[in-house]
């Protein structure tokens, strides 16, 4: 059974620093990997996807890169906002199948 | 493009009471996923459609709780009777493929 991890569980950092969260996996046959993040009481929005063939994907500040042999995952953020302060979600898609296993998360505070 | 509909979004009910929760995926999405997210955790998969039919439900308590997918567009998932642990926010989800997944806002119960 896949098993999903973050590390932190909570981080709170000034604004404007940049900052790493980690997320690994048991099983490392997996289809792709996605991050997710979700303001109090909101779903979930979808920040990047990396493929199972890729290393590592990018929008904006975020950067987010898989190594797939080792089972590792790591979302970095770089500059830092008070409005960046959220959860952040690890999610795999195993080999087979369409559902999405999912970390605990991350709780993220950026303070101004 | 419309996002995935949930309805109620807040429902406060009685323990040994039912409630259902309401689903519009985005139109095209032949697969349809609820999850169910207790506080502090991941959202953990309750049932999968493809279409009509359902593909996985190994994790939906299936004494208690029970879920349909009309004509391969909305679904409906009940829970009856409901127990204290089964307050968390229920999430609805769409994809297209292997990709494209998206959430809905969700609906949080509270059981009292």
């Amino acid at each position: 059974k896949q098993e999903v991890t973050q590390i932190p569980a909570a981080l709170s950092v000034p604004e404007g620093e940049n900052l790493v969260l980690n997320c690994s996996f048991t099983d490392s046959a997996i289809y792709n990997l996605q991050w997710f993040r979700q303001d109090p009481g909101k779903g979930l929005t979808s920040l990047l996807l990396i493929q199972s063939s890729q290393r590592e994907q990018t929008s904006g500040r975020l950067n987010a890169s898989l190594d797939k042999s080792s089972g590792r995952s790591t979302l970095y953020i770089a500059a830092s906002q008070p409005g960046d302060s959220a959860t952040y979600l690890c999610a795999v898609r195993p080999g087979s199948g369409y559902a999405l296993n999912f970390g605990k998360g991350t709780s993220l505070l950026v303070t101004p | 493009e419309a996002g995935v509909a949930q309805s109620p979004r807040y429902k406060i009910i009685e323990k040994r009471q039912s409630v259902a929760f309401w689903c519009n995926p985005i139109s095209g999405h032949a697969t349809l996923y609820w999850y169910q997210q207790i506080l502090g955790q991941g959202p953990k998969l309750l049932i999968q459609f493809q279409n009509n039919g359902v593909v996985d439900d190994s994790q939906l308590p299936k004494d208690r709780f029970s879920a349909e997918r009309l004509k391969g567009v909305d679904s409906t998932l009940k829970i009856q009777p409901a127990k204290l642990e089964d307050s968390a926010v229920y999430l609805c989800a769409s994809s297209l493929g292997y990709d494209g997944y998206t959430f809905g806002s969700g609906t949080r119960l509270t059981v009292v």
